[in-house]
């Protein structure tokens, strides 16, 4: 099946700084790929929409400045978590949809955990 | 979006088939209905999705009411490695729909 990755997998940083979580579609080419956060013990929330080579869609609620997205491939995504606090501490999923198939199935990545200090 | 509601948890013997059913009685006449599953830490995986006939793979079976407003998920031999989060979720299938999470059915698969 079609292989999604993220790096890092874990990441732990201070107060006030910025990281970055790459998500890549492995063997297929992906026009279109989503970014999820998941606090302990809840649902998946939908982010934001990225397609490639155009600007992402955030969800209500989601700062657009403070989580910058970027699609600049068919097989990579990118979201910097800007000047990090704790309350971005979370689980970070990215999923890609198949840009060749018919369906909404969307493949996704392991996840990053990310703890800000 | 269609709304969907699963049980919060069910158990089911290592070996015997679990049943998962889930209700979208708002479904409308171009949503599918799709399942995920989530193991502890880590990304949600894709199951199976149907229209409105039965669903068979190689992970799973999908037995969609003739009304649409329902749907089981069936796992013929359920293993220990099942032990997850089911989320059915309904969504068009026009290729970039965003996939909206619920609560899911957390399964139990018991030794």
């Amino acid at each position: 099946g079609a292989v999604v990755s993220q790096h890092p997998s874990w990441v732990i940083c201070k107060s006030g700084t910025s990281v970055k979580i790459e998500c890549r579609s492995l063997d297929f080419q992906a026009t279109t790929m989503f970014w999820y956060r998941q606090f302990p013990k809840q649902s998946l929330m939908l982010m934001a929409t990225s397609n490639e080579g155009s600007k992402a869609t955030y969800e209500q609620g989601v700062e657009k400045d403070k989580f910058l997205i970027n699609h600049a491939s068919l097989t990579l995504s990118t979201l910097t978590v800007t000047s990090a606090h704790p309350e971005d501490s979370s689980f970070y999923i990215c999923s890609a949809r198949d840009g060749s198939g018919t369906g909404s199935e969307q493949y996704f990545g392991p996840g990053t955990r990310l703890t800000v200090t | 979006d269609a709304k969907t509601t699963q049980p919060p948890s069910m158990d089911c013997a290592e070996g015997r088939a679990a049943n998962l059913p889930c209700n979208h009685s708002t479904i409308s006449g171009n949503e599918y209905v799709y399942w995920y599953r989530q193991i502890h830490s880590q990304g949600p995986q894709y199951i199976i999705h149907g229209l409105k006939n039965n669903e068979t793979n190689e992970m799973a079976s999908l037995i969609i009411t003739e009304d649409r407003k329902s749907s089981t998920l069936i796992l013929p031999h359920a293993t220990l490695r099942d032990t997850a989060v089911y989320y059915c979720i309904v969504v068009p299938n026009f290729g970039n729909e965003k996939l909206t999470f619920g609560t899911g059915t957390r399964l139990t698969i018991i030794p």
